[in-house]
């Protein structure tokens, strides 16, 4: 099935650096793919659509300038946190759907990211 | 706009119980569901979808849920829970428009008690 790698799991970062936080399709071409943000104990909310290509399309609320997303290839996007701080730590997930694959199959999600900024 | 409502935060059951997660929906249009299930620290598992193929799907790890269009809901089953089941379970609702957008429930934490 449908693999997607997100790395690094884990990142503890000094407030006011930049973290950059890599998801890649291992066998499937995705020209979109999304960025979630988990707060704990609560449910997923997407932050952006990734378009390869192209400019990702972030949803209401969420800063374009301080949630950076590059999506420079069909198995590639990457989600940068710029001059982070303490309340950007969080868990950040990523997913992507394979276009090839049986549509019941549904969205195939990184494995995470715990962001720790102190 | 469509939205996804799971009407418990937590539930526990015996181990060898059955499960019973509950979701309701809204939507315009014929909806897409999904349950994915979320181990600590984990990215999510898809449990099952529901895409009006037949209203009973049937799932991984024995789960299997009912959509139920009168009332407007999808709740999720299992016969009978086992330890490895504990989990946060997510009902999920896709965009009809076919932007691909989900949207998530809150989450329901299942505790199996042994």
């Amino acid at each position: 099935g449908a693999v997607v790698s997100q790395h690094p799991s884990r990142v503890i970062c000094k407030s006011g650096t930049s973290v950059k936080i890599e998801c890649r399709s291992l066998d499937f071409q995705a020209t979109t793919m999304f960025w979630y943000r988990q707060f704990p104990k609560q449910s997923l909310m997407l932050m952006a659509t990734s378009n390869e290509g192209s400019k990702a399309t972030y949803e209401q609320g969420v800063e374009k300038d301080k949630f950076l997303i590059n999506h420079a290839s069909l198995t590639l996007s990457t989600l940068t946190v710029t001059s982070a701080h303490p309340e950007d730590s969080s868990f950040y997930i990523c997913s992507a759907r394979d276009p090839g694959a049986n549509p019941n199959y549904g969205y195939t999600f990184g494995s995470g990211t715990r962001l720790t900024v102190v | 706009a469509q939205s996804v409502t799971q009407l418990d935060s937590h539930v526990s059951v015996s181990e060898g119980t059955p499960v019973l997660l509950r979701c309701n929906y809204s939507s315009s249009y014929s909806p897409s569901l999904f349950w994915y299930v979320q181990h600590p620290n984990k990215g999510l598992q898809l449990l099952l979808k529901y895409t009006s193929a037949a209203t009973l799907v049937k799932g991984i790890n024995g789960f299997e849920a009912e959509f139920k269009k009168s009332e407007t809901s999808f709740h999720l089953t299992k016969p009978s829970a086992h330890m490895s089941d504990a989990a946060e379970y997510f009902c999920v609702v896709s965009d009809p428009s076919g932007n691909e957008k989900l949207t998530f429930g809150t989450g329901t934490r299942l505790t199996i008690i042994p």
